[in-house]
């Protein structure tokens, strides 16, 4: 059980495009969703928090209008990056919880590898 | 300073013996210590977490926290060369996770 997936898992785009990347919980509901990013050789680092029907809450040095997340449902969050640049290039990794109790387990997707050219 | 410390390895050992992980931290604040597992390229897994001071076995794992020192450990008895991978300390508060940079372990046959 508590399985999330992603899609894509590796995806290249030119330099200006968008990208969407889709996080799912399989057999649980997810209230709560985290995106991370990931740069080679350096770990985890929160991106954002949402919450399934609110507004997501963004950690500092984030820019939410290049980081558009959506939870429309209890278990999908998209996460697009806009107008990419090859900076943004990175392993995107999101996570699901079932519940937003302080001990709940964040299970994780296997990550999206992003290559902006 | 950064919130989580963690030495990046890489640790190597040989096939069966003890593998050793440790983290810092500087944040009071922190409630639960989780220990996840990063295979290449992959997600990370979650392999046990502890709530309060002391010691938690699971299998081969044993995790221990002594918050007076702001110290954390992971303890791998009988390593495997399936245990090759970055561990992940990563304490939590609220609902937010702050991952160490991990330590990347080799266990070699």
């Amino acid at each position: 059980g508590a399985v999330v997936s992603q899609h894509p898992s590796w995806v290249i785009c030119k330099s200006g495009t968008s990208v969407k990347i889709e996080c799912r919980s399989l057999d649980f509901q997810a209230t709560t969703m985290f995106w991370y990013r990931q740069f080679p050789k350096q770990s985890l680092m929160l991106m954002a928090t949402s919450n399934e029907g609110s507004k997501a809450t963004y950690e500092q040095g984030v820019e939410k209008d290049k980081f558009l997340i959506n939870h429309a449902s209890l278990t999908l969050s998209t996460l697009t990056v806009t107008s990419a640049h090859p900076e943004d290039s990175s392993f995107y990794i999101c996570s699901a919880q079932a519940s937003s109790g302080v001990s709940d387990t964040q299970y994780f997707g296997p990550g999206t590898r992003l290559t902006v050219l | 300073q950064k919130e989580v410390e963690q030495d990046p390895g890489p640790l190597s050992v040989p096939e069966g013996a003890i593998v050793s992980l440790n983290c810092t931290y500087s944040n009071s604040a922190f409630q639960y210590f989780m220990w996840y597992r990063q295979y290449s390229r992959k997600g990370p897994e979650l392999l046990m977490y502890t709530y309060s001071s002391g010691n938690k076995e699971d299998g081969r794992f044993t995790a221990q926290v002594d918050k007076s020192s702001k110290y954390i450990s992971l303890f791998i008895r009988d390593s495997q060369p399936s245990d090759s991978a970055t561990y992940l300390c990563a304490p939590q508060t609220g609902n937010k996770l702050t991952f160490g940079g991990g330590t990347r372990v080799l266990v070699k046959p």
